[in-house]
């Protein structure tokens, strides 16, 4: 089966600060990778994703992920965060591991990042 | 650019009632999932749908039902609802089955009373 963790709950960083959100999952096959936000009670917007080739992906809002095979690991990075980036971060992993669709989306716990003026 | 269009977009319900939830996806997707959000949860996968067939399966309750139209709207059908049925309840679009991303609407927040 496949699962996503989120170690951190909850990450404080200050404005300007670089940041990373970490990322670890389980799949029987290959992977697609996603980091969406989320702001409270809206709907959930889609970072940037992995399905191949290169492991450092760009995304929106000036974040980037690298994908790790060898340890699981999908994690999120950004340079200098700006308070608006103040949100829940979710990765989710997808793909068809001897299922019926690829689509199926399985999300991790989520971090919230609270972002210090 | 047009995004996925869900409605209600708030709904309050009694329990034992039902509920009619409704999605509208990006214009030439194909493929629309359901997902449902309780408080300080993630999302759970529920069912989607892929040129109006069923394509995958979750954590459905028997209660609920779903489909997809011929316009490839879709509406999530919830009966005799339970307080537990409180949540917030995604729609999400994309162009096929394969590795396409998902992109998701706004929600539809139920709570039941």
């Amino acid at each position: 089966a496949q699962s996503v963790t989120q170690p951190d709950i909850h990450i404080t960083v200050s404005e300007g600060a670089s940041l990373e959100l970490r990322c670890n999952y389980s799949y029987g096959a290959t992977p697609y990778l996603f980091w969406y936000v989320q702001s409270p009670g809206q709907g959930l917007q889609l970072l940037l994703k992995y399905f191949s080739g290169d492991t450092l992906v760009q995304g929106i809002k000036g974040f980037e992920a690298e994908f790790k095979r060898s340890q699981s690991s999908f994690n999120l990075r950004k340079p200098s965060v700006h308070w608006s980036d103040a949100a829940e971060y979710f990765c989710a992993v997808g793909g068809n591991a001897g299922g019926t669709s690829y689509g199926k989306l399985t999300f991790g716990q989520g971090t919230i990042l609270t972002v210090h003026p | 650019a047009a995004g996925v269009i869900q409605s209600p977009r708030h709904l309050i319900k009694e329990k034992r009632e039902t509920a009619t939830l409704k999605c509208y996806p990006i214009p030439r997707h194909d493929t629309v999932y359901w997902y449902q959000q309780g408080p300080g949860q993630d999302p759970q996968f529920l069912i989607s749908f892929y040129e109006k067939m069923q394509s995958d399966k979750g954590s459905i309750p028997d209660r609920f039902s779903a489909q997809q139209f011929s316009d490839y709207h879709s509406e999530l059908n919830m009966s005799s609802l339970e307080l537990g049925d409180s949540a917030l309840y995604f729609c999400a679009s994309s162009t096929t089955t394969g590795p396409a991303e998902q992109y998701f609407g706004p929600g539809t927040r139920l709570t039941v009373t």
